[in-house]
């Protein structure tokens, strides 16, 4: 069974500081991926950034970063320079490369950016 | 390109009526899920067709809920005898699949409201 733990119900920020969201991640699956999404207000889910498991080097897309501790489990998301567009919710999710391809999602994260 | 598509966007119904989601994923995609998002919770997965495969129908809540999708591309989310808790926001998704992409990240559609009065 995979589980996904996003321990942070909400998060403020102040523009254009750093945040790091937290997300960590159980399973007994010997491949997957971690996966971040984005959720504003408007309700539609964006595809924000990809993590395989057995990739070497955090996966970067433009200001968003993946901290990701295998060893530890954690997939942190980091967003750098943090703009008045960045407040959402935000979701954590893991899907096995093999057998059943369904991810789990953890319960989200409500990030606020304060101007 | 085109991106997933849902509709309606809005469905208000009375409480024991018949409803009809449809989706259409994004060509080319094999794998399509169906999810439900309640207000202010996360997403609870339904059902999963990939390809040809019969459908993993492993979160779909009552029997009052079917799926289908036909020629491997739009696919119609049926509830039955609609009950108030069935009220959220039904979203569906598609992505390809290890092997088909490089990340196979889900592509979302906006989702469609529904209202069980």
């Amino acid at each position: 069974a995979q589980k996904i733990t996003q321990t942070q119900p909400g998060m403020f920020v102040q523009e254009k500081e750093a945040v790091t969201l937290d997300c960590t991640y159980d399973t007994s699956d010997p491949s997957y991926g971690l996966f971040w999404y984005k959720q504003p207000s408007s309700g539609e889910m964006i595809f924000l950034i990809y993590q395989g498991s057995y990739d070497q080097q955090n996966a970067t897309e433009g200001r968003y970063s993946l901290n990701f501790q295998k060893a530890r489990k954690s997939a942190n998301l980091v967003i750098s320079a943090s703009q008045l567009g960045d407040s959402a919710m935000y979701f954590c999710a893991m899907r096995p490369s093999g057998g059943s391809y369904i991810p789990t999602f953890g319960r989200g994260t409500s990030l606020i950016v304060h101007p | 390109g085109a991106g997933v598509s849902q509709s309606p966007s809005n469905k208000v119904t009375e409480k024991g009526k018949d409803v009809e989601l449809r989706c259409d994923p994004i060509s080319g995609h094999t794998a399509l899920y169906w999810y439900r998002q309640s207000l202010g919770q996360g997403l609870e997965f339904l059902i999963y067709f990939q390809g040809n495969s019969a459908p993993d129908k492993s979160g779909l809540p009552s029997d009052r809920f079917s799926a289908e999708r036909t020629g491997g591309s739009v696919s119609t989310l049926t509830i039955q005898r609609t009950q108030q808790e069935d009220s959220a926001v039904y979203l569906c998704a598609s992505s390809f699949v290890p092997g088909q992409g490089a990340s196979y990240e889900q592509y979302f559609g906006p989702g469609t409201r529904l209202t069980v009065t």
